[in-house]
């Protein structure tokens, strides 16, 4: 696709509860990260994709987030028994996957995860 | 870990002046880059800087990497309506496929 693009926008979801949230990266783009923005912060490393494989997911928060990239393109970042203190704005870049120090990272317009 | 400290946090200023805002680190990095995040829109890269001592412009913007490589400042000369927005400034983490994110400057414009 032309850009990141991310679904839903919004999620309103009740403490407790399983929320899934979807990330569509550059079709030719190797590496998929996420981030986590709070209100008033910048973004927040969580993990990240080089295609498939995952090498670093040393920013999730507890083991109650997961992600997925099971094909290599879309993925999926999965928080399980939802806390009010996970909302957040969920953000997703990708970047061509070089590994040279110019490699820029393309941001997607985020989901707005609201936990009540 | 490691922490940027971005000032100021928020910015008020008039059409066509100029503004400055920096970014400070406890630690040495090697790359510093500067990102603009407009409302319901994820943040989009202005300016990357890579050497010590770099001055970098993007038209009416100017980024520095400072020479001790624990800071940086960006100035946007004679401001627009368009240049509303929250500024980051974010450091490339040796080794690592991350960054990280200072706090953002608010900037906000009165025509």
């Amino acid at each position: 696709g032309a850009g990141v693009s991310q679904s839903p926008r919004y999620k309103v979801t009740k403490r407790g509860q399983d929320v899934t949230l979807r990330c569509d990266p550059i079709s030719s783009h190797a590496t998929l990260y996420w981030y986590q923005q709070a209100l008033g912060q910048g973004p927040e490393f969580l993990t990240y994709f080089n295609y498939e494989a995952q090498p670093d997911k040393s920013g999730l928060p507890s083991d109650r987030f997961s992600a997925e990239r099971p094909e290599g393109s879309i993925s999926t970042l999965t928080i399980q028994r939802t806390e009010q203190r996970d909302s957040a704005m969920y953000r997703c870049a990708s970047s061509a996957g070089r590994l040279v120090r110019s490699e820029t990272q393309y941001f997607g317009p985020g989901t707005r995860l609201l936990v009540l | 870990g490691q922490q940027l400290n971005q000032s100021p946090q928020s910015m008020f200023i008039q059409e066509g002046e100029d503004v400055s805002m920096n970014c400070t680190s406890s630690s040495i990095f090697n790359t510093w880059l500067w990102y603009k995040q407009d409302p319901g829109e994820g943040p989009v890269l202005l300016i990357a800087l890579y050497k010590a001592g770099e001055l970098t412009s993007n038209g009416r913007l100017t980024a520095q990497f400072g020479i001790t490589r624990k800071d940086s400042f960006l100035n946007i000369s004679a401001s627009i309506p368009s240049d509303v927005g929250i500024y980051f400034c974010a450091v490339k983490i040796q080794g690592a496929q991350k960054l990280v994110f200072g706090q953002g400057t608010r900037l906000t414009i009165n025509p």
